[in-house]
């Protein structure tokens, strides 16, 4: 069945470091990927998305290319914030339903 | 975006009562919902899809006679953990889709409910 595997966490950086998040799926046809973000104490919000091949997502510094001859889908960032720690979940949806199905999820910390 | 509320945000109950929480679709008509149970540090898992006006299709390993879904309108679904016990202490989230979104594929998330049994 589909699955998506992420980087285990936590990962710790300083304010203004580069970050890479690597995360792989497996899946049939051709899915939809999406990279969540779950600050503490709230809920998901989606943070990018991309819906076929070579298209690449992008929201509020972070990007990630759907790659499908690796099968990856890896989020970066170039400078981040400490606003930016949160917990970060790799997802799909498959095309032929529309349930998510996510990857365990990195949290990340970022000091100032 | 489109939002969805869920209710209460956190609740706390004694072993054996039932709970219910509300899952709404605020500004759009949403005809798929999901339920998700989230452990301490883990990741979602799916417990049940939701589609209005039929029944839930659960994922393997769900007890549906544990955890009710009803899915009566367009805008509202409702869990209704029943005889809860302390290991279904859990932060409950639903989802739904936007019909609208149907290219996306993409799911719009409630804020969360964190249960607690004592």
């Amino acid at each position: 069945g589909d699955s998506v595997t992420q980087m285990e966490g936590p990962v710790t950086l300083s304010e203004e470091a580069f970050l890479t998040i690597n995360c792989t799926y497996t899946a049939t046809g051709y899915p939809s990927l999406f990279w969540y973000v779950q600050y503490p104490g709230e809920g998901l919000q989606l943070l990018l998305k991309a819906t076929k091949a070579d298209d690449k997502g992008s929201n509020k510094g972070f990007e990630a290319t759907y790659r499908k001859e690796t099968t990856s889908f890896h989020l970066e960032k170039g400078s981040v914030q400490v606003s930016d720690s949160a917990v970060y979940f790799c997802a799909l949806t498959s095309n032929s339903g529309y349930a998510l199905n996510f990857g365990k999820g990195t949290s990340l910390l970022v000091t100032p | 975006g489109a939002v969805v509320s869920q209710h209460p945000s956190r609740v706390i109950c004694k072993s054996g009562t039932s709970v219910k929480i509300e899952c709404r679709s605020l500004d759009f008509q949403a005809t798929t919902m999901f339920w998700y149970r989230q452990f301490p540090k883990q990741s979602l898992m799916l417990m049940a899809t939701s589609n209005e006006g039929s029944k839930a299709t659960y994922e393997q390993g769900v007890e549906k006679d544990k955890f009710l879904i009803n899915h009566a309108s367009l805008t509202l679904s409702t869990l209704t953990v029943t005889s809860a016990h302390p290991e279904d202490s859990s932060f409950y989230i639903c989802s739904a889709r936007d019909p609208r979104e149907d290219v996306y594929n993409e799911q719009f998330f409630g804020p969360g409910t964190r249960l607690t049994v004592l």
